[in-house]
């Protein structure tokens, strides 16, 4: 059962347009979503995250906002970048010190000049 | 800062024997640590979470007779991969909490890449 899922699978934008990527989930016991980026052949590294008791969180050209009631997230990347070409994992964990992340399956992003 | 050292970066294993990985906290106490796997063209799965002074609790489909954890303080966990067969290639990668801290505090360490000839 796959309890964080995103869409779509993958994404070609024009350098300058805004990135839309979503990610849903189910399990109710999710309090922390934090959004990884991995370029090929390197590890994910920590992008943005949110928690529950925010809507939106930015941080520069990403955006996340956060619908709860629909246990819904999108990450906006504005002005996208050729550089931001990679793939990105929506994720989901329970919080506190003794739990791990549940990730999405991914969407591969691909920035074209 | 807080960094996670994981080593080796690449590994090659024939079929059938077993490596070793091993991940490294510095600069914090890790008192959780989460083992993934991700498999070519797919997402990460969480194979274990260890936490210091607790049992090892491993996902479906992944067992302590086929993936055995140590993590015998609050800075070293090592994980094992036995009889690896093609399957079991991908990035393993370790991610360690603080303790204490929120899911905002974990580190993950730069992964090892099997390769199973």
């Amino acid at each position: 059962q796959q309890q964080v899922r995103q869409s779509p699978q993958s994404l070609t934008v024009w350098e300058g347009e805004t990135t839309i990527l979503n990610c849903s989930y189910e399990d109710s016991t999710f309090d922390y979503f934090p959004w990884y980026r991995q370029f090929p052949g390197k590890s994910p590294a920590l992008l943005i995250a949110i928690s529950l008791v925010s809507n939106k969180k930015e941080d520069g050209r990403f955006t996340i906002f956060f619908n709860k009631r629909e246990k819904k997230l999108s990450l906006h990347i504005t002005d996208s970048q050729p550089g931001d070409s990679a793939t990105y994992f929506c994720a989901a964990s329970e919080g506190g010190f003794a739990s791990a992340l549940t990730f999405g399956s991914g969407t591969k992003v691909i920035v074209l000049p | 800062g807080a960094l996670v050292y994981q080593y080796p970066r690449r590994t090659i294993c024939k079929s059938g024997t077993s490596m070793r990985m091993e991940c490294q906290a510095v600069g914090f106490q890790a008192t959780s640590v989460a083992w993934y796997r991700q498999s070519p063209q797919k997402t990460f799965e969480l194979i274990a979470l260890s936490t210091v002074n607790s049992a090892i609790k491993y996902e479906q489909n992944f067992t302590q007779e086929k993936f055995p954890i140590s993590h015998p303080n609050l800075s070293f966990s090592s994980m094992t991969v036995l009889n690896a067969y093609l399957e079991d290639r991908g990035l393993y990668l370790c991610g360690a909490r603080d303790r204490g801290g929120g899911a905002e505090t974990l580190y993950f360490g730069s992964g090892t890449r099997l390769t199973v000839l």
